[in-house]
């Protein structure tokens, strides 16, 4: 199957972390995404990784991939309220260098004082 | 600046018309396409072109058709077979060439009345 799945809501408090988790199920996906999108507005990509790698960090946000288990998470150290939205898991299918992406239903982040 | 564009932001149309969603980009990326997303839920693949003059069928093609006569232009056709077509439709490009990643434009709203 193409399912990609998401915790639906996730509350925090300013300057906690927050880790958004993500299972997806074809293990032939080359990379992952996140992608956050803010009220009314397009997704914006935060960052991918290659299926060959465990982690990847970017300045506040780390991924880390569990090829074995199939799950990926999304941890956003020091969590400001700019932070909340909706985030979203993406997995890619394609051939030839162009990708489609199977997204998740996504994870509405909630940060409050 | 570089970028995809969406137009109209907000649309209207009554039950039985035809609609245009315009997407262009100036980013010379090869590959486009149009994602539907309906409240809380994920992004869905409606088509998707990876060259001029192609494009293939994505998840649910049904009731709507595109035209990638021009690499910067993939407008996507609303046409009233598609029995619900109220939703929030993103356009995308990716670079390609082995280049992983698909940014997004900001989106329209269509709303059936």
């Amino acid at each position: 199957g193409e399912d990609v799945e998401q915790s639906l809501f996730l509350s925090v408090r300013e300057g906690d972390s927050s880790v958004i988790n993500c299972t997806y199920t074809d293990s032939s996906s080359t990379y992952l995404y996140w992608y956050k999108q803010e009220p009314g507005a397009g997704l914006q990509l935060l960052t991918y990784i290659f299926s060959n790698m465990d982690m990847k960090q970017d300045q506040r946000l780390t991924v880390l991939l569990n090829k074995k288990d199939k799950h990926l998470s999304l941890r956003i150290a020091d969590t400001q309220t700019g932070d909340s939205a909706i985030y979203f898991c993406a997995e890619s299918k394609g051939s030839g260098g162009y990708n489609k992406l199977i997204f998740g239903a996504g994870t509405r982040l909630a940060v409050h004082p | 600046d570089g970028g995809i564009t969406q137009s109209p932001k907000y649309l209207f149309r009554k039950e039985g018309q035809n609609v245009t969603l315009s997407c262009e980009q100036n980013l010379n990326h090869d590959a486009m396409y149009w994602y539907r997303q309906d409240p809380g839920q994920g992004l869905r693949l409606i088509y998707y072109s990876q060259i001029v003059n192609d494009f293939q069928k994505g998840d649910i093609a049904e009731g709507y058709s595109v035209s990638r006569e021009k690499k910067e232009s993939f407008p996507l056709t609303v046409t009233s077979a598609q029995k619900n077509p109220t939703a929030f439709y993103l356009c995308a490009s990716n670079p390609g060439q082995g280049r992983n990643t698909i940014y997004f434009g900001e989106g329209s709203w269509l709303t059936v009345v």
